[in-house]
């Protein structure tokens, strides 16, 4: 069983579009995570979700916005896709206990033509 | 929010020899410092982590120390081999529901 499911893994899209990436986890965690990794693969926290509420939300452009519809899910939709957007998103979980740590999805690689 | 620098960005070994790569945070509530690594093409996995209580902690080839006076830890890999290439995050955790990454060390190691 994955423990951290994303999907799509691939997306190819044209500028403009929109599209969304959706993720699920099993472990039971009560906090989820989008991370955006660039070509640099400098791991970048976009949000994060704690039993369905927003508590971080970093610097993003407002065409990308998170939805949990319960702990378990958290999906990303973005909004007029720019070339920019290119990277891959991974989903995560944790459970917000002090030893808690964190899982990775798999990560779905978004290409924007 | 928390910064985490990590140093070098790249790092070449021979085989059979050691490797070290270093970061500093710089929030002092930080309490559970986690290390990844990630293969080309794969996710981000945990492979060792320590807790503010703790200053040293070892896993056979690899080990991390963390200094909390000057906010840094780094992580050791001894008798390194090629399938410990790969790119290495260490990540800073407040509470365990904010997780923030360093920039990665792409670790080579030379047959």
């Amino acid at each position: 069983d994955t423990a951290v499911s994303q999907t799509p893994k691939y997306l190819v899209t044209q500028m403009g579009n929109d599209k969304s990436i959706k993720c699920e986890q099993n472990l039971g965690h009560d906090t989820m995570y989008w991370y955006k990794q660039d070509s640099k693969k400098f791991l970048k926290i976009m949000f994060s979700y704690n039993n369905k509420e927003l508590i971080i939300n970093e610097t993003v452009p407002n065409r990308f916005s998170p939805k949990s519809p319960d702990k378990a899910h958290l999906n990303l939709h973005i909004n007029s896709l720019e070339l920019g957007d290119s990277a891959v998103y991974f989903c995560a979980s944790s459970q917000a206990e002090w030893w808690g740590t964190i899982y990775f999805g798999e990560g779905s690689w978004l290409t924007v033509v | 929010g928390e910064n985490v620098e990590q140093h070098p960005s790249t790092l070449s070994v021979q085989e059979g020899d050691s490797a070290v790569i270093k970061c500093t945070y710089s929030d002092s509530a930080s309490n559970y410092f986690p290390w990844y690594k990630q293969e080309l093409g794969k996710r981000p996995q945990l492979i060792i982590d320590i807790r503010s209580n703790v200053g040293e902690k070892k896993d056979q080839r690899i080990a991390v120390t963390l200094n909390k006076t000057a906010k840094h830890f780094s992580l050791h890999i001894t008798e390194t081999q090629p399938e410990d290439s790969a790119v290495y995050f260490c990540a800073a955790s407040i509470t365990g529901n904010q997780f923030y990454f360093g920039t990665g060390t792409s670790l080579t190691v030379i047959p």
